[in-house]
């Protein structure tokens, strides 16, 4: 069965802490995606990883860096949180294909940053 | 952006079937029609996806009309479970794309 998961469901944290978010698939997926979801904002793209050590900046990468050391996994890091980084962020694998695969979305975490 | 525009919700009964319509009128020739939902509390899931055809899985069928302008997703049987955030989405389907999600039907089922 396919699976995305991430590190935590629901996460709390203080202005300026350093957060990690986690997300490994088990599908040998070479693509993977970093997501947040607001009101109102559907979702938007923060980054993407096609391969190891590979990365590309999103739609609003800023206040966000990534991390892809192993094919499996790949990290969201805000450096520095500020409240408004507070959101739902998703995780999501695909593999290298013609470019009509479907994304497979991880649950989610939802952080509130106070 | 967002280059589909849905309803903004929807009512179905228990057992009926939910027909979720989406206008794209800006499509290009290369770029494929997708259909995801959102159960609360949980990440998107894929439903099906189609270029010019019709396309039926076990999940849902997918009918795109002949000038590629709209379609529509039919669930046949709705149940509860059905319950959710439908997004309509178009993507080129060469090379990577990303997805980009509007804010979708939300669809209620009722017994």
């Amino acid at each position: 069965d396919v699976k995305v998961t991430q590190s935590s469901r629901y996460l709390v944290k203080r202005t300026g802490e350093k957060v990690f978010l986690e997300c490994v698939q088990d599908m040998d997926h070479e693509n993977m995606f970093w997501y947040r979801q607001d009101p109102g904002l559907g979702l938007r793209l923060i980054y993407f990883s096609y391969d190891v050590k590979m990365k590309e900046k999103g739609d609003i990468p800023e206040g966000y860096s990534v991390s892809r050391e192993k094919k499996e996994r790949f990290s969201l890091i805000l450096e520095s949180a500020s409240t408004n980084q507070t959101s739902m962020y998703l995780c999501a694998s695909s593999p290298r294909g013609a470019g009509d695969d479907e994304q497979f979305f991880g649950p989610g975490t939802r952080l509130t940053v106070l | 952006d967002a280059k589909t525009t849905q309803p903004p919700s929807m009512d179905c009964a228990e057992g009926r079937a939910a027909n979720l319509p989406c206008n794209h009128s800006t499509i290009s020739g290369n770029e494929y029609v997708y259909w995801y939902r959102q159960i609360h509390s949980q990440g998107p899931q894929y439903i099906i996806h189609g270029l010019k055809n019709n396309e039926t899985n076990e999940m849902a069928s997918l009918i795109i009309t002949e000038d590629r302008k709209s379609s529509t997703l039919i669930l046949p049987h709705a149940t509860l479970r059905d319950t959710a955030v439908y997004y309509c989405i178009v993507r080129v389907g060469e090379g990577f794309q990303k997805l980009v999600f509007g804010t979708g039907t939300r669809l209620l089922v009722s017994p």
